[in-house]
């Protein structure tokens, strides 16, 4: 199948400071991808549509100003988690859509964020 | 209306018997309807997915079978293997596309050896 490269794993940041995530699609364009939250043992909550060359769209009750996403090209999406509370921790998961015959999702590896 | 329902939350199944994990959704606009299974620190990745003009798809030791009218959709693991033990997600989407997934809250499956 198609591959997501998600980047760092696991980050452990200061209360304050601002992290970046970076979500690469490896062998195929995406125009469109995902970004999602997860809890442990929750589901995923999406928190974002990454358009490539346009705004991000959010999902209701995510901070736009909080949550900075780029889609400056079409195989690579950022999260960047801006002034970072402990109430940030979660696992951060990115998808890219492969669109061909039919539409698929794929998904990064993750991204467990600890701030101190 | 957007919810969809899965359960159990949790799944204890022995070495080479069948893993059966239930989902239910209300919105009748829903037409595609994948499977994730993911493991611990781990992303999702895709299992298998239907679209409402078949009832059942067969990949392998996995099957999905489709009752529309019902409006429910379940994830069969003939011959579970300890390999299987993960968490494993249903969503559905409209448009028959993988966007704008809504999922559900996700099963966790362990096989035991």
């Amino acid at each position: 199948g198609a591959v997501v490269s998600q980047h760092p794993s696991r980050v452990i940041c200061k209360s304050g400071t601002s992290v970046k995530i970076e979500c690469r699609s490896l062998d195929f364009q995406a125009t469109t991808m995902f970004w999602y939250r997860q809890f442990p043992k929750q589901s995923l909550m999406l928190m974002a549509t990454s358009n490539e060359g346009s705004k991000a769209t959010y999902e209701q009750g995510v901070e736009k100003d909080k949550f900075l996403i780029n889609h400056a090209s079409l195989t690579l999406s950022t999260l960047t988690v801006t002034s970072a509370h402990p109430e940030d921790s979660s696992f951060y998961i990115c998808s890219a859509l492969m669109v061909s015959t039919n539409e698929k999702l794929f998904f990064g590896s993750g991204t467990q964020l600890s701030v101190l | 209306q957007q919810q969809v329902k899965q359960s159990p939350q949790s799944l204890i199944v022995q070495k080479g018997g069948i893993s059966i994990i239930n989902c239910a959704y209300e919105n009748t606009a829903f037409d595609y309807f994948p499977w994730y299974q993911q493991f611990p620190g781990k992303g999702p990745a895709l299992l298998i997915a239907i679209r409402p003009d078949v009832s059942e798809k067969k990949e392998g030791r996995f099957t999905i079978s489709f009752n529309k009218s019902a409006k429910q959709f379940s994830l069969h693991i003939m011959d579970s293997q300890p390999g299987d033990s993960a968490t494993y997600f249903c969503a559905a989407s409209i448009g028959g596309s993988a966007r704008q997934l809504t999922f559900g809250s996700g099963t966790q499956l362990t096989v035991l050896p």
